[in-house]
Order: structure tokens, then sequence, then C-alpha cells
């Protein structure tokens, strides 16, 4: 079975700080990985994705994650925050053998971007 | 070009009402997918469309939950005899193929009463 866990359900990070989102994982098999955002009264919308090759994967809007296998994690981080990150993340988690989309999401982390 | 369009955005209904909640996938799209997503919670799955069959519907949480895409398009997820726990955002999505993302549509928030 498998199961998301992300740290914090409420991160708050200064405009131009560093945007740290805690996600490991547990899976029996090796796992693709995604990270989405969720905006306000918006659906949710895909940030990025690993499946195999290099573990640094490189998303839309400044983000990035490295899956390390060795600790479980897939950490999203951006090097600058700006205002419009302000949202709702989430990261998730699917076994290869259900890679047509049936993902295991965590809870979520809110983000809070202050000027 | 047009996304995943979830109609009502919002449904208010009574306890013991059954609801119908309606989701039009991107064309071309042959995979559908219904999500509910709890407050503070993530989407959890319930139930996965591949063409007009239901490929996975492990998730669906109890036999008050239906759901059916007669023409592979459209879908329509039944709620009958609500009860104030299905109070829940559901979210549809669709994709075109295994390599592609899922799209996400705005959601159905639910409010059992």
């Amino acid at each position: 079975a498998q199961s998301v866990t992300q740290l914090g359900s409420h991160v708050s990070v200064s405009e131009g700080a560093l945007v740290l989102l805690r996600c490991n994982y547990s899976s029996s098999v090796p796992p693709y990985l995604f990270w989405y955002v969720q905006y306000p009264n918006q659906g949710l919308q895909l940030l990025l994705k690993y499946t195999t090759g290099a573990t640094l994967v490189k998303g839309i809007n400044g983000f990035e994650a490295e899956f390390k296998k060795s600790e479980t994690s897939f950490h999203l981080t951006k090097p600058s925050a700006h205002m419009s990150d302000a949202a709702e993340y989430f990261c998730a988690v699917s076994d290869l053998a259900d890679s047509w989309g049936k993902l295991q999401f965590g809870a979520g982390t809110q983000v809070v971007v202050t000027p | 070009g047009a996304g995943v369009s979830q109609t009502p955005s919002n449904k208010v209904t009574e306890k013991g009402k059954y609801v119908e909640l309606r989701c039009d996938p991107i064309s071309g799209h042959t995979a559908l997918y219904w999500y509910r997503q709890s407050l503070g919670q993530g989407p959890e799955f319930l139930i996965y469309f591949q063409g007009t069959g239901a490929a996975d519907d492990s998730g669906l949480p109890n036999d008050r939950f239906f759901a059916v895409r007669p023409e592979g398009s459209v879908s329509t997820l039944k709620i009958q005899r609500t009860e104030r726990g299905d109070s829940a955002v559901y979210l549809c999505a669709s994709r075109q193929d295994s390599n592609s993302p899922l799209h996400f549509g705005n959601g159905t928030r639910l409010t059992v009463t």
C-alpha cells in the first residue's frame, strides 16, 4: 500500500525567501511522484512529476523537486517565493502498476507568502 | 481549449436526498476520474473510467455512490440518500493517455444539511 505524508499543514514564507515543502512517501515498489498546486476556487494543476531517470525534476513556475530513494522523500523547493505562490500544495504518489492516474494524495500544505 | 467542466459548482441538499454531479472532460480524453476532497484533506480516489466502462471503482465508499459514463464522454456521479458526511468537494479529472498528466476540473462543492 502507498501513502504520502506532508510535514506541515501550513507554511508561511517571506517574499523572496526559499520555499521548502516536505513530502515523504511509503511504497512497496518504485513510485511515480507528483506535486500539484491548487489556487483558491481552481482545480488542481500539475507542478511536476518524477517517473524515472534524473532525480531532480524541474517544474513550472520555478519549482523543482528531488527524488531521494534512500530517504523516501520528494521535497518541493523554490529559491525565491513570489506572492503568486500562495496556494495549497499536494504531494501524490502512484504505483507503477496504476500509472493510469489513481493517485494517493497527501493532506496538503497551505503556503502563505508575506510581503 | 476548454478544460474539464464540472456542474454545478455548488450544491446544497438535505440529508436523505439524491444528487447528481456532472463532469465534462476535455474532448478526446478517454480516461476519466472522480476524486473526493474532504475539508483539510487531500483528494481521495473514487472511480476511474476508461471509455464507457468503470475500470476501477474500488474507491467508492459504499453502495450509495454510483457513477456512469454512457457514451464515453460526460460522466455523472450519483449519490443516493445523502448523509452529512458526504459533504466535500467532488473533483473530476481526465487524461488523454497513460503518459499524460491528469487535468482536474474546479470541482463541485456538495453540502448536505
